[in-house]
């Protein structure tokens, strides 16, 4: 089946510690993007990327890192810098029809 | 910047009809997107309007009008599987490809 994979669902990492979420897609889109979503607030863009090698800073990218090696890889670092980890993350790409965004299942990460 | 607004919360009752407004001021339009999300996981794509008017999709209908900078989600035959968060998101310029712009989400309560 084709979809996006986000693992792992849950991830516990102590304060201090970078941590990658992982984020794969088999539907040969080109772009993807990687949103945070805190309780009760909408999509916050952090990073996207159009094609492989290349990507653009969101609204909030500070604390963050990503890298585009593959079409279908978008992993994203949450480094040490990042003040408030704590967070929903989704990752989600684009086809090419009217542009609507499909959404991976997500990552709850926690650090305390 | 850009500024998408949509009331927080709403309430209905089953069987009812509900719409979700939502305003947007961006600087273009290229597009404006609904999600449903329920709690804790991904949003799904809903609709899509582009041009003016109204677009339906079974029980649901989503409106535009890009000169007011208004779109509304109808929602009809309300059941209780429709409690979720609805996402509305604009896309304001670009190809296909083009970031969204999402506001923060309303959370409908649907009362048997």
């Amino acid at each position: 089946d084709g979809g996006i994979t986000q693992s792992p669902k849950y991830l516990f990492r102590k304060e201090g510690q970078n941590v990658t979420l992982s984020c794969e897609q088999n539907l040969n889109h080109d772009a993807m993007y990687w949103y945070r979503q805190d309780p009760g607030q909408g999509l916050r863009l952090i990073y996207y990327s159009q094609i492989v090698n290349d990507f653009q800073k969101g609204d909030i990218a500070e604390g963050y890192s990503v890298s585009r090696e593959k079409k279908e890889s978008f992993p994203l670092t949450v480094t040490s810098a990042q003040k408030n980890p704590t967070a929903f993350y989704l990752c989600a790409s684009i086809g090419t029809s009217l542009g609507e965004q499909y959404f991976g299942p997500g990552t709850r990460l926690t650090v305390t | 910047g850009q500024n998408i607004d949509q009331p927080t919360e709403m309430t209905a009752t089953e069987g009812a009809i509900v719409q979700i407004n939502c305003t947007y001021q961006t600087s273009g339009f290229n597009g404006l997107f609904w999600y449903q999300q329920h709690a804790g996981e991904a949003p799904t794509f809903l609709s899509y309007n582009v041009l003016d008017g109204l677009e339906e999709k079974g029980r649901f209908s989503s409106f535009l009008s890009r000169s007011k900078g208004y779109s509304y989600l109808l929602l009809k035959e309300l059941q209780m599987k429709d409690s979720a968060s609805y996402l509305c998101a604009v896309r304001d310029r670009g190809s296909t490809l083009g970031r969204l712009y999402f506001g923060r989400g309303t959370q409908l309560t649907v009362w048997p």
